[in-house]
């Protein structure tokens, strides 16, 4: 089954200072990636996706097969960038039919950019 | 384009009733979503509808019940209601079953209270 670990509940940072958010990953097969953001009173929303490798809001996101991650970063945070940041694995072609079972977020890492 | 929209967004019930949530996706969405949203535990994934047929299914007792009717609308059930059920309730709708953008659009949710 995929799986997907962020190991920090809370980060919290300077504005100006660098970011990196933590995701590993355990997946079979070859694994695209995602990252949501959930900004206070707002709708979750896909942030980026490693396929893309594009940046949004300055974030960007490299996929590394070796150590079986995908960290999100940003050079400067802003405390804009405060919020709720969801990884996301892929919903595997082998998950149709119900036979492979949970389709699955990190539980999240809470972004605190202080001024 | 209208959003995904979700009703109600907040309600209370107590142990032992039972509660329907309902979600109308984008239009033109076929795919819908549900996942459980709590501090705790982040999102976790309860099951996915397309073409009226559900896809797949998380790790759930099955008190938790869903459908998805010829329009795409999905209404979701909670049975015999326990207090962990408290949570927010987030429907997702995307363009194709499992799509492999990855992109799922979120409600706003429900936010069920059982007392």
């Amino acid at each position: 089954a995929q799986r997907v670990t962020q190991p920090e509940k809370l980060l919290s940072v300077f504005k100006g200072a660098p970011v990196e958010l933590k995701c590993n990953y355990s997946y079979s097969g070859s694994p695209e990636l995602f990252w949501y953001v959930q900004y206070s009173r707002q709708r979750l929303q896909l942030l980026l996706r490693h396929i893309s490798r594009e940046s949004i809001k300055g974030f960007t996101a490299d996929l590394n097969k070796g150590e079986t991650s995908f960290h999100l970063k940003k050079p400067f945070a802003q405390e804009e960038d405060s919020a709720m940041y969801y990884c996301a694995p892929p919903r595997a072609a082998g998950n149709y039919g119900g036979s492979q079972g949970n389709l699955i977020f990190g539980k999240g890492t809470k972004l605190s950019v202080k001024p | 384009k209208a959003g995904v929209t979700q009703t109600p967004r907040y309600l209370i019930k107590t142990r032992g009733q039972q509660v329907t949530l309902s979600c109308s996706p984008i239009s033109g969405h076929r795919s819908v979503s549900w996942y459980q949203q709590t501090p705790g535990q982040g999102l976790q994934f309860l099951f996915e509808y397309f073409s009226e047929t559900q896809r797949n299914k998380g790790n759930f007792p099955g008190r938790f019940s869903g459908r998805q009717f010829s329009n795409s609308r999905s209404e979701m059930n909670v049975s015999t209601l326990e207090l962990g059920d408290s949570a927010l309730y987030l429907c997702a709708s995307s363009l194709a079953q499992g799509s492999n953008t990855g992109e799922l659009f979120f409600g706003e949710g429900s936010r069920l209270t059982v007392l």
